[in-house]
């Protein structure tokens, strides 16, 4: 089974500080992993995804994360905040290799940004 | 292109009524999925759809749920006898293939709400 954990259900910066959403997983066996962005009434919104190619991905909006298999980690970062970023962000896991795509999600880290 | 269709996006019921949500995937999209997002459960599995394969309704919370999907395109999702604790974002997404590695796309979710 596959779980995911989300360190901090809300994050506060100011705009053009460091973003760094945390998530670290859990999994029986090598998983995908994925980052995923809701704004308000809105669906989930890929930002990107770890599918066992480069540990470090880069995704849309300025955003990557890297995957750390040592720390079973996946955190996802952004170097300079902008207002735009504020939204809630969802860490997902799925199995890896040859199974079908059912998402293990996180629950989920409101990020607010200052001005 | 055209992303995921989901109707309708609001809907207000009193308990014990039937429910019908309907959910358009991406034009080719053989993939489709159900998932919940609820304040106290977060994010949920439903259930999942491949072509014509029997669906995993392993996520489905109760034997009032049921899903079809039609033609291997729209597919509905029917709550019999809604009780309160079925409020929720009902959300869908669909994926180009059946592999866990595709990333699926979502709708914007329908917002049920019980009185």
């Amino acid at each position: 089974a596959q779980s995911v954990t989300q360190l901090g259900s809300h994050v506060s910066v100011s705009e053009g500080a460091l973003v760094l959403l945390r998530c670290n997983y859990s999994s029986s066996v090598p998983p995908y992993l994925f980052w995923y962005v809701q704004y308000p009434n809105q669906g989930l919104q890929l930002l990107l995804k770890y599918t066992s190619a480069a540990t470090l991905v880069k995704g849309i909006n300025g955003f990557e994360a890297e995957f750390k298999k040592s720390e079973t980690s996946f955190h996802l970062t952004k170097p300079s905040a902008h207002m735009s970023d504020a939204a809630e962000y969802f860490c997902a896991v799925t199995r890896g290799g040859t199974s079908y795509g059912k998402l293990t999600f996180g629950q989920g880290t409101i990020l607010t940004v200052h001005p | 292109g055209a992303g995921v269709s989901q109707s309708p996006s609001n809907k207000v019921t009193e308990k014990g009524k039937d429910v019908e949500l309907r959910c358009d995937p991406i034009s080719g999209h053989t993939a489709l999925y159900w998932y919940r997002q609820s304040l106290g459960q977060g994010l949920e599995f439903l259930i999942y759809f491949q072509g014509n394969s029997a669906p995993d309704k392993s996520g489905l919370p109760s034997d009032r749920f049921s899903a079809e999907r039609t033609g291997g395109s729209v597919s509905t999702l029917t709550i019999q006898r809604t009780q309160q604790e079925d409020s929720a974002v009902y959300l869908c997404a669909s994926s180009s293939d059946r592999y866990s590695n595709q990333p699926q796309h979502f709708g914007d979710g329908t917002r049920l709400s019980i009185l």
